[in-house]
């Protein structure tokens, strides 16, 4: 009965690898996002998609690229893969402008 | 553009001590307010939420707010806290119409001692 399921739950790569995180989320709602922790716990958005379409873009490196293939899934793909790039990420839903449900978060190492 | 202060970053309590913890925002207009909580290793889960109405809000958990417009404020409390209250808080603002980009405060860690 997961909500929102992000996989995988850890991921450790090198630098300059490519790596995708998927989201899924079961709860009928319109709109997902990608938020980034960092390892001071502070929580900063990077995308959201309403019905497939990206509406929130902030200052995010190209290298990242989000994609929706449907209402219910928002995938992660990170490409030339930094040291900065490690962190906490978090995919979320709602319906509309109301709360967002998180799901369980994504460790990304980049050694 | 909107931001968000908890100026309490690190919070020790004895059980049964009473919380309140601090958040302020910054934006003209008209926002929605609400108060996560993320428990050690866990996912980010929804205490309370503001929209509208009372300002005077009840979450879960013995969790209440309260929204003081003048103040620009929203802070959290709590009568009597647990041990399992023992995480970390985040405080969020969105603006209405805006797209729900939800803009996080710095958080506070709260460590409550047996």
């Amino acid at each position: 009965d997961t909500a929102v399921s992000q996989t995988p739950k850890y991921l450790v790569t090198q630098m300059g690898n490519d790596k995708s995180i998927k989201c899924e989320q079961n709860l009928g709602h319109d709109t997902m996002y990608w938020y980034k922790q960092d390892s001071k716990k502070f929580l900063k958005i990077m995308f959201s998609y309403n019905n497939k379409e990206l509406i929130i873009n902030e200052t995010v490196p190209n290298r990242f690229s989000p994609k929706s293939p449907d209402k219910a899934h928002l995938n992660l793909h990170i490409n030339s893969l930094e040291l900065g790039d490690s962190a906490v990420y978090f995919c979320a839903s709602s319906l509309r402008d109301n709360e967002q449900f998180f799901g369980p978060g994504t460790r990304l190492t980049v050694l | 553009a909107q931001s968000v202060s908890q100026h309490n970053h690190h919070v020790i309590l004895s059980e049964a001590a009473s919380l309140e913890l601090g958040c302020n925002y910054s934006y003209g207009g008209t926002v929605n307010l609400f108060w996560y909580v993320q428990y050690p290793g866990q996912h980010l889960q929804l205490l309370l939420k503001y929209f509208s109405g009372d300002p005077l809000v009840k979450g879960i958990k013995g969790f209440e707010a309260e929204f003081i417009k003048s103040k620009f404020s929203f802070n959290l409390r709590k009568p009597s806290v647990q041990w399992s209250d023992t995480a970390e808080y985040f405080c969020a603002v969105n603006v209405r119409g805006g797209g729900n980009k939800l803009t996080f405060g710095t958080g506070t860690q709260l460590k409550v001692e047996l």
